[in-house]
Order: C-alpha cells, then sequence, then structure tokens
C-alpha cells in the first residue's frame, strides 16, 4: 500500500540552526514527491517537488531536499532557520500516472526558539 | 490567478444539520480533491474527481458523507446528518491534470459540530 511517514511529529530548533524534516515513502515505484507547508490557521503551500532528474531541488524560502532512492527519503533540509519559518510541514506522494491522487504524512510541527 | 476558493471560511452548525462545503477549482484544473484535517488522523483524502466524474471515493467516511461536481468549476462536500465528530477542517485542492505536477489548495473551511 501506498503510504508515507513523516516520523519526527514535533521538532524545535533555534533560530539560525540548520533543520532536516525526515519523510520515507512507500510506493510501487518512483512517485511524485512533494514539502507543503501548512502555517495556522492556513492553507497548505507547495515548498518544493521532485519529479525525476537532479535529486537535490531547491525550494522556495531556502529551502531544500534530496531525494534517496535507495532509501526511499525524501528529507527537507534548511541550513538556517527563521523563526518565521515555524509551522507544519507535510511530505506527500502523487502518482506519476493512472489514478492519481496525492498521499500525505502526518506532518511534523517545527518550533523555532528565538 | 484567485487559487482555490473555499466557502465558508468557518462553520458552526448544530448535530443533526445539513452542511454543504463549497469549493471552485483554479480554471484549467480538472482534477479535484477534498481532504479532511484532524488533529487525530492527520490530511486524510475523502474523494477525488478528474474532469468531474468522482474517480476514487474510498476514503468517504460513510454514507453521511457525500460530493458533487456538477461542473469544471464547482463543487460541493455535503453532510447530511452532521455529527460532531466531523468537526475538521476541510480542504479542498486542484490540480491542472492527472500526474506531472502538484495539488493547489484552498484555504480551507473549519466545521464545527456542536
Amino acid at each position: 500500500a501506498q503510504s508515507v511517514t513523516q516520523p519526527d511529529i514535533h521538532i524545535t530548533v533555534s533560530e539560525g540552526a540548520s533543520l532536516e524534516l525526515r519523510c520515507n515513502y512507500s510506493y510501487g515505484a518512483t512517485p511524485y514527491l512533494f514539502w507543503y507547508v501548512q502555517s495556522p490557521g492556513q492553507g497548505l503551500q507547495l515548498l518544493l517537488k521532485y519529479f525525476s532528474g537532479d535529486t537535490l531541488v531547491q525550494g522556495i524560502k531556502g529551502f531544500e531536499a534530496e531525494f534517496k532512492r535507495s532509501q526511499s527519503s525524501f528529507n527537507l533540509r534548511k541550513p538556517s532557520v527563521h523563526w518565521s519559518d515555524a509551522a507544519e510541514y507535510f511530505c506527500a506522494v502523487g502518482a506519476p500516472s493512472g489514478t492519481y491522487k496525492y498521499i500525505f504524512g502526518t506532518g511534523t510541527r517545527l518550533k523555532v526558539l528565538a | 490567478d484567485a487559487g482555490v476558493i473555499q466557502s465558508p471560511r468557518h462553520e458552526v452548525t448544530e448535530m443533526g444539520q445539513e452542511v454543504t462545503l463549497r469549493c471552485k477549482p483554479i480554471s484549467g484544473h480538472n482534477s479535484l480533491f477534498w481532504y479532511r484535517q484532524t488533529m487525530m488522523r492527520g490530511l486524510e483524502l475523502l474523494i477525488y474527481f478528474n474532469n468531474n466524474v468522482p474517480i476514487d471515493d474510498s476514503g468517504m467516511p460513510e454514507d453521511r458523507f457525500s460530493a458533487k461536481m456538477p461542473n469544471a468549476s464547482f463543487s460541493t462536500l455535503k453532510i447530511q446528518p452532521s455529527e460532531p465528530r466531523d468537526s475538521a477542517v476541510y480542504f479542498c485542492a486542484s490540480s491542472p491534470t492527472p500526474g506531472g505536477t502538484e495539488a493547489f489548495f484552498g484555504q480551507g473551511t473549519r466545521l464545527t459540530v456542536v
């Protein structure tokens, strides 16, 4: 069955520190991969996506993610966190073809200490 | 582009009442998704449409829930009768075609059933 696992429910980092949010997926083939961010009371905004090609993808707000096929992972990173990055982050997978729907992980809530 | 538009943003209703949530997808998008977000279950896919046709409704929790897409620019999610456990944030999302791109989310409707 298709699934997405975000093992960290909560993460707290200090402003200026580096960040890595983990995402593992289970899928029959290489899916399309996404990271979304949700600020309180808001909808989900796309940070970045991976379809094919270079396994290191750059997104908005200084975020990047690396696709590792051997580990079925798509971890999100940021070298220096800003207080405004405090939000909930969702990893998602989508099928490249056929019945196309997006499966989301349970999310990681990021807290940033001043 | 105005993005995905959902209405109302907030809905408070009494148990047993009918609730209708509305969504206008981005013009030209052929796929539409309804998600429900709760603390306990995270972001769950309820149903998705492609070219106005329901493709997968396996996530609809029970017969009290129904969704329609009478045309390419409008969809509704109806709950009848509503129950307190239906309280959640309901998101609508759309994407241009099956496969190959990300989903664009609306701001959500926060439903409270008392």
